[in-house]
């Protein structure tokens, strides 16, 4: 089955920093790629998510790349804040006929004000 | 829309007991998944439902099982529940279809302990 490995398991960066967390996978069938956000506390909260036939997207802040050939995939946050504190997690599937989400095991984010 | 609800919030058993736990998707959203999370295995897939049907299943023992109605809801039980049960289990729900097929919507979670 597929197995989804994710570095670095803490980072913390100073406030209106950069954060580079990323993914790598194991089953070339896995087409989309979310990441998910979770507070203490809380239900983890997609964030941002790239198929397979994007290399690439942005959302303000927030961006992840994919490189299929390569099987790996990462999230990018720009000029950081107090508030991206949380564990950020990426997964991976087979797609909508197939929603059996592998998880990374999570990366804590602690960005310092 | 109202989000993805989970049933009940909380829950204390003891070993050998048994547990139903239920979760409620978004309305309109068919796929229903459940993933249970530790702090020592993180987030792990379950299985999940689709048209009542159980589509696809993770690495769990058959003490593991769940259903889902016609309404879509689904429920997950546990029998001879074991101290390392004790989890958060979340549910997500998923559309399928249209342009956000892809995404999952996770609920609050039930905390599970078992004694």
């Amino acid at each position: 089955g597929e197995n989804v490995e994710q570095h670095p398991s803490t980072l913390s960066v100073q406030e209106g920093d950069s954060a580079v967390i990323k993914c790598t996978y194991s089953d070339s069938a896995s087409n989309y790629f979310p990441w998910y956000k979770q507070e203490l506390g809380k239900r983890p909260q997609l964030i941002i998510d790239i198929r397979s036939n994007v290399g690439e997207k942005k959302d303000q802040r927030i961006a992840v790349t994919l490189n299929k050939t390569a099987k790996h995939f990462s999230l990018h946050i720009t000029e950081t804040q107090p508030e991206d504190s949380a564990v950020y997690f990426c997964a991976a599937s087979r797609g909508r006929r197939n929603n059996d989400m592998r998880f990374g095991a999570g990366t804590r984010l602690t960005v310092k004000p | 829309k109202a989000g993805v609800t989970q049933t009940p919030r909380y829950l204390i058993k003891t070993r050998g007991q048994q547990v139903t736990l239920s979760c409620s998707p978004i309305s309109g959203h068919r796929s229903v998944s459940w993933y249970q999370q530790t702090p020592g295995q993180g987030l792990q897939f379950l299985f999940e439902y689709f048209s009542e049907t159980q589509r696809n299943k993770g690495n769990f023992p058959g003490r593991f099982s769940g259903r889902q109605f016609s309404n879509s809801r689904s429920e997950m039980n546990v029998s001879t529940l074991e101290l390392g049960d004790s989890a958060l289990y979340l549910c997500a729900s998923s559309p399928v279809t249209g342009l956000e097929s892809y995404e999952q919507y996770f609920g609050p979670g039930t905390r599970l302990t078992v004694t």
